[in-house]
């Protein structure tokens, strides 16, 4: 069964350094999305991106953040310089339509 | 912001009896409402949908229901079994369009065998 892979599954960073998530949705999805879950809070929504440009954003998603979908098949959120509030878990998600999003399996990002 | 609101942190079941896991919302303009289940270290699996023009959607174990007037669904997953022991997430969109899921804290469902 097709699934979003992401990579790293942890990534350990110092504040103020910047850090690259990777995700691989599946192959025929058109909407792809970043979520991330703080330690005991709600998944929260960060950004949408289909034909290649952001479609929707959050709050969160301020000018430290962005996305980029490099070569066709992997799509990247890319925090410029880290807080100690970004630490959480990210959730890349694919959709072949909207609404029904399928999730990776997450990364889990701690900045020291 | 609690637009989604799921007020039982944990449920405990047992194994063959039916599971009723609870969701309400405030924000009447959402118009599509899923559910999805996560285990530890895992993402969250996409369990079923419904539209604000159903007030009831079947598959297999899992029945949503949508009570629109009182801002409420709930997930009945019936017979339990000791799989479905996991975080569950009520979700809501505003509409077929929109791409932004406003999630619920979730709720963590323990099937005793």
């Amino acid at each position: 069964e097709p699934e979003v892979t992401q990579t790293p599954s942890h990534q350990v960073t110092q504040m103020g350094q910047e850090v690259i998530l990777r995700c691989v949705p599946i192959s025929n999805h058109l909407y792809f999305y970043w979520y991330r879950q703080i330690l005991g809070q709600k998944v929260e929504f960060l950004v949408s991106f289909y034909n290649n440009e952001i479609s929707e954003k959050s709050e969160i998603f301020d000018d430290q953040f962005s996305v980029e979908r490099p070569d066709g098949s992997n799509f990247t959120l890319k925090i410029r310089s880290t807080k100690l509030e970004d630490s959480a878990m990210y959730f890349c998600a694919s959709s072949e339509r909207v609404i029904v999003a399928f999730f990776g399996q997450g990364t889990r990002l701690t900045v020291v | 912001d609690q637009q989604v609101k799921q007020n039982s942190p944990s449920l405990s079941v047992q194994e063959g009896r039916i599971s009723i896991l609870n969701c309400d919302y405030t924000n009447s303009m959402f118009d599509y409402f899923l559910w999805y289940k996560k285990y530890p270290a895992e993402g969250p699996t996409f369990l079923i949908s419904i539209s604000s023009i159903k007030d009831k959607n079947e598959d297999g174990r899992f029945t949503v229901f949508l009570n629109k007037s009182a801002k409420h669904l709930s997930l009945h997953i019936v017979p339990s079994q000791p799989g479905d022991s996991a975080v569950y997430f009520c979700a809501a969109s505003e509409d077929w369009g929109a791409q932004k899921l406003v999630f619920g804290q979730g709720t963590r469902l323990t099937i005793n065998p």
